[in-house]
């Protein structure tokens, strides 16, 4: 375990289609993040879990993004219905408790909606 | 509302010139606040957060809580500083743990 995985590294869908991406966070790191990065600006917050439980959300993340971490170790995030505004760089991230903002990233899932 | 502004996209600067990448934030109560940087075909990764005082790669930040501003600054740059550079303050309070992260500045730095 030597970082953050994401998968897939890519997806081209159609508009309409759903999508899944996961992240593997470090194995101690008990806090996971998603942030989705779009041309030219800065990841934004979509959503953070302390080990299972969803602690916030941004007002980003509409009824059309799901996101679940079972038990604590991974995480997956679902969009349904896409459409071509999603498309963009799904970011995961992970932290521990004692440094809870110090996130480690992972290389991340490009969306492209047709 | 959280805001974080960085005013400059792109930023070009001579090899062995100063370097000075600017932030601003509008925060109520007291952030933390973090430089995180990502090289070309690397992760996002973090350079450095204003509580650890520290100075990474020659990189040095001074939170400036009158002025709102938590300025990155490098005296003499190198090729390899060529990078985007985000300031992402962070609000820890009422159980909220999110960055907000700046658009970000392109810096490149010209042999």
């Amino acid at each position: 375990d030597t970082g953050v995985s994401q998968d897939p590294r890519h997806k081209i869908t159609k508009r309409g289609q759903n999508v899944t991406f996961r992240c593997d966070p470090i194995s101690e790191h008990n806090r996971l993040y998603w942030y989705r990065q779009t041309l030219g600006q800065g990841p934004e917050f979509l959503t953070y879990f302390q080990n299972e439980a969803q602690l916030e959300k941004s007002r980003l993340l509409s009824d059309r993004f799901s996101a679940e971490r079972p038990k604590g170790s991974f995480s997956t995030l679902e969009i349904q219905r896409t459409e071509q505004g999603d498309s963009a760089m799904y970011l995961c991230a992970s932290s521990s408790g004692s440094g809870a903002n110090v996130l480690t990233f992972g290389a991340g899932s490009r969306l492209t909606v047709l | 509302a959280q805001r974080v502004t960085q005013p400059e996209k792109l930023l070009s600067v001579f090899k062995g010139a100063p370097v000075e990448l600017k932030c601003n934030y509008s925060y109520s109560g007291s952030p933390e606040l973090f430089w995180y940087v990502q090289y070309s075909r690397q992760r996002l990764q973090l350079l450095l957060r204003h509580i650890s005082r520290e100075s990474i790669k020659g990189f040095t930040a001074d939170l400036n809580k009158g002025e709102t501003s938590f300025h990155l600054k490098k005296p003499f740059a190198q090729e390899e500083d060529s990078a985007m550079y985000y300031c992402a303050p962070s609000y820890s309070g009422a159980g909220s743990y999110q960055l907000t992260f700046g658009k970000g500045t392109k810096l490149s730095v010209i042999p």
